[in-house]
């Protein structure tokens, strides 16, 4: 069964510093989101895309965060400056299409110290 | 108004038992309502799904029972296994987005 791909795993940096993490959505799937999920509290959706535009960008904190997905298939999600509060999982998930099914990726997992 | 609230915080369940968790929404605008299992260290995956014109739906031995009037939805895991010990979240969609609960914590101790 095809899966969300994300990278790094595990990404350990310093308040301040800028950090980056991937996502490959299953492909043909044409709707991507970005959730940040705190240690036992459900995902929270930052930003979602349908195809190479976003859609909902409502609760991505824009002075420091940024999202894109040039071609509309991977996307990148970057921190900068990173702050302590931002330590957390951060998820990808995609769907067909907007109405459809969400697949999540297995996260990326933040510590700021 | 966009909350989802999810109970019980925590459950220990018998191996063999019922787990039953809840779900309450106030947005009568919710048309999808999905539940994601989620192990340590990985992503949530979707378990099962109901829209709000079904009552009940069932995928072996997951069923989820929703009552429109009363805008709450439960999950049944039935004969729950060790196996099944995880996190459980509810969601509900709204205008093409998805609110999670809170999660719930299930033990089923053999």
């Amino acid at each position: 069964e095809a899966e969300v791909a994300q990278s790094p795993r595990y990404k350990i940096t310093e308040k301040s510093q800028a950090v980056a993490f991937w996502c490959d959505p299953i492909s043909g799937h044409a709707t991507l989101y970005w959730y940040r999920q705190i240690l036992g509290q459900g995902p929270e959706l930052l930003v979602q895309f349908q195809d190479e535009s976003v859609v909902d960008d409502s609760q991505l904190p824009k002075d420091r965060f940024s999202a894109e997905r040039l071609k509309g298939v991977d996307s990148t999600l970057k921190i900068q400056p990173a702050e302590l509060g931002d330590s957390a999982m951060y998820l990808c998930a995609s769907s067909r299409e907007v109405d459809q099914p969400q697949h999540f990726g297995d996260g990326t997992r933040l510590s700021i110290l | 108004q966009q909350q989802v609230k999810q109970s019980p915080q925590s459950l220990i369940v018998q191996k063999g038992g019922i787990s039953i968790i809840n779900c309450a929404y106030e947005n009568t605008a919710f048309d999808y309502f999905p539940w994601y299992q989620q192990f340590p260290g990985k992503g949530p995956a979707l378990l099962i799904a109901i829209r709000p014109d079904v009552s009940e739906k069932k995928e072996g031995r997951f069923t989820i029972s929703f009552n429109k009037s009363a805008k709450q939805f439960s999950l049944h895991i039935m004969d729950s296994q060790p196996g099944d010990s995880a996190t459980y979240f509810c969601a509900a969609r709204g205008y093409n987005k998805l609110i999670f609960g809170a999660g719930t914590r299930l033990a089923v101790h053999p």
